[in-house]
């Protein structure tokens, strides 16, 4: 059974530093690893997506990396801002379903 | 459309009343997952539809829930006789196919059962 976690589940840090979070799944089979945010009371929005044939994926600020072999994926959030204070959650999809991580709360305080 | 829409986007209910709740998926998205977000806890999977093949039921938590997609298109998520443990946010999301084409979810549903 496919189990995935994030480290650490909370993080509170000044503005401009440098950060990553960690995921990591028990079963190297998978489609894909989807990066996603969720603000309190809403939604998911998807961050980033990287297939099971790619080793990392960048958007703006943003950079995820996937090692399939090891089960696991960081999340690099460069020059941190107060706006990107929020719950980021890894989820793997394997045969047929998205299995999530318990997310990582990330504070950012100017 | 250009998103996932789900509505209500709030339902409070009394306890033993029956609710349902709509997604419209992306247009031409042949997969349809419901997921349930309770207080403090993780996404956890209900149902997933994949074009015209029988749905995967397996996270369904019990036969008061039950989910219908029509036409390929729309899914009704109904929750019958409602508890208080089924307060929650319900999460409706699509994707293109099946296995490696990412998912893009709505903006929930919160359900308060009263």
């Amino acid at each position: 059974k496919q189990e995935v976690t994030q480290i650490p589940a909370a993080l509170s840090v000044p503005e401009g530093e440098n950060l990553v979070l960690n995921c990591s799944f028990t079963d190297s089979a998978i489609y894909n690893l989807q990066w996603f945010r969720q603000d309190p009371g809403k939604g998911l929005t998807s961050l980033l997506l990287i297939q099971s044939s790619q080793r990392e994926q960048t958007s703006g600020r943003l950079n995820a990396s996937l090692d399939k072999s090891s089960g696991r994926s960081t999340l690099y959030i460069a020059a941190s801002q107060p706006g990107d204070s929020a719950t980021y959650l890894c989820a793997v999809e394997d045969t047929d379903k998205l299995i999530f991580g318990t997310g990582t709360r990330l504070q950012v305080f100017p | 459309g250009a998103g996932v829409s789900q509505s209500p986007s709030n339902k409070v209910t009394e306890k033993g009343k029956d609710v349902e709740l709509r997604c419209d998926p992306i247009s031409g998205h042949t997969a349809l997952y419901w997921y349930r977000q309770s207080l403090g806890q993780g996404l956890e999977f209900l149902i997933y539809f994949q074009g015209n093949s029988a749905p995967d039921k397996s996270g369904l938590p019990s036969d008061r829930f039950s989910a219908e997609r029509t036409g390929g298109s729309v899914s009704t998520l109904t929750i019958q006789r409602t508890q208080q443990e089924d307060s929650a946010v319900y999460l409706c999301a699509s994707s293109s196919h099946r296995g490696g084409y990412g998912y893009t979810f709505g903006s929930g549903t919160r359900l308060t059962v009263v």
